[in-house]
């Protein structure tokens, strides 16, 4: 199984309000990141965790905060976000987070309308 | 982060063959992957190679490093109209969990 899950797929919110994006795997990876996709340009890396500590944090608004609550989960809770945090987020493991020879599992991502 | 370059257009006729080209300017890569994404979907994980090869092929999918250019390629033999998508080339450092994504080729396939 290499399935990396993303609920929910689409997500409107307004800027006041506060949600959470969901990713889930179960290959035993104990790297998982977050990416943030505009349309029709590459993935921008925003948050690594490592054995479920954050070693990456690519110097992201405070708006978006992320948590692993355990090494198979990561989320990604959005509060008072701005129009132009709309994208597709997408949740990404990998088997061993000090090996760069182990690929990227990506989700199918969460395409996130803010407005 | 690195600089990970590609053409953003190719358009094929199906049948023919499309090549995908990318280059890059980290010298200490290690593997370099190529992944595919179709619309409103996620990154698909096609194939990878390891910097000390030269050329991997897996079924329809061939891939090309020429090491000393930081020139990397994918061969897509017998395009059909399902290989329509955009196909991202990364690179992975020596040490670390990093991949850098190139630009992005959109590969159009025409009946």
């Amino acid at each position: 199984d290499t399935e990396v899950t993303q609920t929910p797929k689409h997500l409107v919110m307004g800027m006041t309000n506060k949600k959470s994006l969901k990713c889930e795997q179960h290959m035993g990876h104990r790297a998982m990141y977050w990416y943030k996709q505009k349309a029709k340009k590459p993935p921008e890396l925003m948050f690594v965790y490592s054995y479920e500590k954050l070693s990456i944090n690519e110097s992201v608004p405070s708006r978006f905060s992320p948590e692993c609550p355990n090494s198979s989960l990561l989320n990604l809770h959005l509060h008072a976000l701005q129009p132009e945090d709309s994208a597709l987020y997408l949740c990404a493991s990998s088997q061993d987070p000090g090996q760069s020879s182990y690929e990227q599992y990506f989700g199918p991502g969460t395409r996130l309308t803010v407005t | 982060g690195e600089d990970v370059e590609q053409s953003l257009f190719l358009s094929v006729r199906e049948g023919d063959s499309s090549v995908i080209n990318c280059t890059y300017t980290d010298s200490s890569s290690t593997y370099l992957y190529w992944y595919k994404q179709e619309p409103g979907a996620g990154l698909q994980l096609l194939t990878y190679i390891f910097s000390n090869m030269d050329m991997k092929q897996d079924q329809r999918l061939t891939v090309l490093l020429n090491k000393k250019d930081k020139h990397l390629s994918l061969r897509i033999a017998d395009t059909q109209t399902g290989d329509s998508a955009i196909y991202f080339c990364a690179e992975s450092p020596l040490t670390g969990n990093q991949f850098y994504f190139g630009t992005g080729t959109s590969l159009t396939v025409i009946p």
